[in-house]
């Protein structure tokens, strides 16, 4: 079972609004991420959690926030956005040995 | 710094027929991972097919096949027996092994017609 779930599936929220998304995974994989992905676009890193340390943040502007309480699940907390900030956003995992990345089927987030 | 090209940003392929989607890569690691992924309308990136740059066989899923060219650098993945379904936006990406990084090419958007 290679499963990643994101949560919420769509979420649309003000320039002042502080909200989340959610990221859960039950594989034992010990690598999480967050990427953007624009339109037409390929998806950008943005964090890397391994053994539930940060440890890639690829210069992401600190209105965003990652956390990773557990093995299982990664936050990524949202606070005085852009509309440019207007992606979707993807959630994928990874165990070290099989090194092969699983994504969720993604955050749709719309700043307004 | 790696490197993934992909050079056709659109093909289409009638229902049934075989096409091939390019890709080329630039690496100076020894030891790495070559992936397609498929993001269908739906937005959810999908692992279609892998290979491990040590193995000389060329990996194969189903109706999925890559053709691997280390030397030449060139991982392309031919889909057989095309389906309506398989209509999407194709990456090709790398990951090395001493990394986390998945380095993505810019995609080709795949489209069938019955």
């Amino acid at each position: 079972d290679t499963e990643v779930t994101q949560t919420p599936k769509h979420l649309v929220m003000g320039m002042t609004n502080k909200k989340s998304l959610k990221c859960e995974q039950h594989m034992g994989h010990r690598a999480m991420y967050w990427y953007k992905q624009k339109a037409k676009k390929p998806p950008e890193l943005m964090f890397v959690y391994s053994y539930e340390k940060l440890s890639i943040n690829e210069s992401v502007p600190s209105r965003f926030s990652p956390e990773c309480p557990n093995s299982s699940l990664l936050n990524l907390h949202l606070h005085a956005l852009q509309p440019e900030d207007s992606a979707l956003y993807l959630c994928a995992s990874s165990q070290q040995e099989r090194n092969t990345i699983y994504f969720g089927e993604g955050s749709w987030l719309t700043v307004v | 710094a790696q490197t993934v090209t992909q050079s056709q940003p659109e093909m289409s392929v009638q229902e049934a027929e075989t096409v091939t989607l390019s890709c080329t890569y630039d690496t100076s690691e020894s030891d790495y991972y070559l992936f397609w992924y498929k993001q269908p309308p739906s937005r959810q990136m999908i692992l279609v097919i892998r290979q491990e740059a040590y193995k000389q066989q060329n990996a194969t899923e189903n109706r999925f096949s890559v053709n691997f060219q280390k030397a030449a650098k060139s991982f392309s993945l031919k889909i057989s027996d095309s389906q309506l379904g398989d209509a999407a936006m194709y990456f090709c990406a790398l990951r090395s092994y001493n990394t986390d990084k998945l380095i993505f090419g810019t995609g080709t958007r795949l489209q069938v017609f019955p």
